[in-house]
């Protein structure tokens, strides 16, 4: 079964601080695709990567980067020099390469990131 | 402009009324989806359509049905509302039916069920 976990529930962090936000998953497929979406407190869900199983390149955009390491299932998310706007819910999903139109996102239960001024 | 679209946006009503949410997608997509998300933001997948054709069905009660006229709408219809059902309800589209693309999601619409 697909699982994916992000262990931290809420991080605060002061604004310009560098914050991590950790994502583990769980699949038996050996070709998935991994994303991560914010939710701003709008309410609205943001898409911001996407990530496919044979490609274990990190990536970097602007201040956002993500670290992908199959060898621990972890796929992880770093924000550099950290603002008040990054505050939001993230979140780390998977979902399967195959299946076609039964696709379907499994998503982590989400990172309360509060960002202070 | 908007990408993809629901109505409404907010939603209150007494337990054993019935509703609807609509979902729209101007974006050309074949596949849409609805997500539940509860009121401690776990977001999981109750239905999704591809072409009009009802693809998954995430064990919903019976109370759920998703319609779609169209490739470009779909709908959500709550018979007999339960308090259980105040959640977020998300919809989405992909392009096809290709792994290959994200899923983009609509605002949103906060049902409360009193």
């Amino acid at each position: 079964a697909q699982k994916v976990t992000q262990a931290q529930t809420e991080i605060s962090v002061v604004e310009k601080e560098d914050v991590t936000l950790d994502c583990v998953y769980e699949t038996r497929d050996t070709t998935y695709y991994l994303f991560w979406y914010k939710q701003p407190p709008s309410g609205e869900l943001v898409f911001l990567i996407r990530r496919n199983s044979f490609d274990e390149q990190n990536e970097i955009s602007g201040r956002y980067s993500w670290n992908f390491q199959k060898s621990t299932s972890s796929f992880n998310f770093t924000i550099t020099a950290s603002q008040v706007v990054d505050s939001a819910v993230y979140f780390c999903a998977l979902s399967e390469a195959w299946g076609g139109a039964t696709n379907k996102l499994i998503f982590g239960t989400g990172t309360l990131l509060a960002v202070q001024p | 402009d908007t990408a993809v679209s629901q109505t409404p946006k907010y939603l209150v009503t007494q337990m054993g009324n019935d509703k609807s949410i609509k979902c729209e997608q101007n974006l050309g997509h074949d596949t849409m989806y609805w997500y539940k998300q509860d009121s401690k933001k776990f977001l999981k997948i109750m239905f999704s359509y591809n072409n009009k054709e009802l693809i998954i069905n995430e064990t919903v009660p019976n109370r759920f049905s998703p319609k779609s006229p169209d490739k470009a709408h779909l709908n959500l219809h709550i018979n007999s509302l339960e308090l259980g059902d105040s959640a977020v309800y998300f919809c989405a589209s992909r392009p096809g039916t290709s792994e290959n693309y994200e899923q983009y999601f609509g605002p949103g619409t906060r049902l409360t069920v009193t």
